[in-house]
């Protein structure tokens, strides 16, 4: 398997801009993850989905960012408008949720700078 | 919210000795436990991964789960330069099953040679 597929991996925007980050799971894991990570709060879940559904997105900063998971083998993060304090690095990650196990298996990450 | 704290580090150990990782957690209902080791600029790679009280052991990696304190670590045998990453500690959510995880602030390790 070729692992969680992130594009792109590297995005420089400017400020007010919008952006969209894309993530292809793991083929066969119905959850899947979206995290944020800087210096100073650490990884940081944004939101998570089961089955495509939307569990729990109280991770989202603000109403300038949105996700969807319209089928089990694509989603995006979306950011509009793009602010500097966005700047970092996010991660997708898919597990197989519902074993006993919930093993996540991250992404390459998508590096965001907004000037 | 349910907490993960890790000793924050950074943690520096000679080539060959043991390098000990701690992480405790909040949450009672927790079942599975994971660490995940981060080398600076890239993603979090899972290296292992525990489930009952004890020891589990892979290579020169022990994992100790005790749930009565909610204390879980990771030990590294003959560390080696190689090891030298973040580890971050992972903990399930308890009473779910839908796989979401709490993680840890994580733990610098330095070894040096």
């Amino acid at each position: 398997d070729a692992g969680v597929i992130q594009s792109p991996r590297h995005e420089v925007t400017e400020m007010g801009q919008e952006v969209t980050l894309r993530c292809k799971p793991i083929s066969g894991h119905n959850s899947l993850f979206w995290y944020r990570q800087t210096m100073m709060r650490g990884l940081e879940l944004l939101i998570y989905f089961n089955n495509n559904v939307p569990i729990d997105d109280s991770g989202m900063p603000e109403d300038r960012f949105s996700a969807k998971m319209p089928n089990a083998s694509f989603s995006t993060l979306k950011i509009q408008p793009s602010e500097p304090r966005d700047s970092a690095v996010y991660f997708c990650a898919s597990s197989l949720a519902g074993d006993s196990s919930y093993e996540q298996y991250f992404g390459p990450g998508t590096r965001l700078t907004v000037t | 919210q349910k907490e993960v704290e890790q000793n924050s580090g950074p943690l520096s150990v000679p080539e060959g000795a043991i390098a000990s990782l701690n992480c405790t957690y909040s949450d009672r209902g927790s079942q599975s436990f994971f660490w995940y080791r981060q080398y600076s600029g890239k993603s979090p790679e899972l290296i292992m991964f525990i489930y009952s009280n004890g020891d589990k052991e892979d290579g020169r990696f022990t994992a100790q789960l005790n749930k009565a304190s909610q204390y879980v670590s990771l030990l590294i045998r003959d560390s080696q330069p190689s090891d030298s990453a973040t580890y971050l500690c992972a903990v399930s959510e308890g009473g779910s099953t839908l796989g979401r995880l709490y993680f840890g602030r994580g733990t610098q390790l330095t070894v040096w040679p």
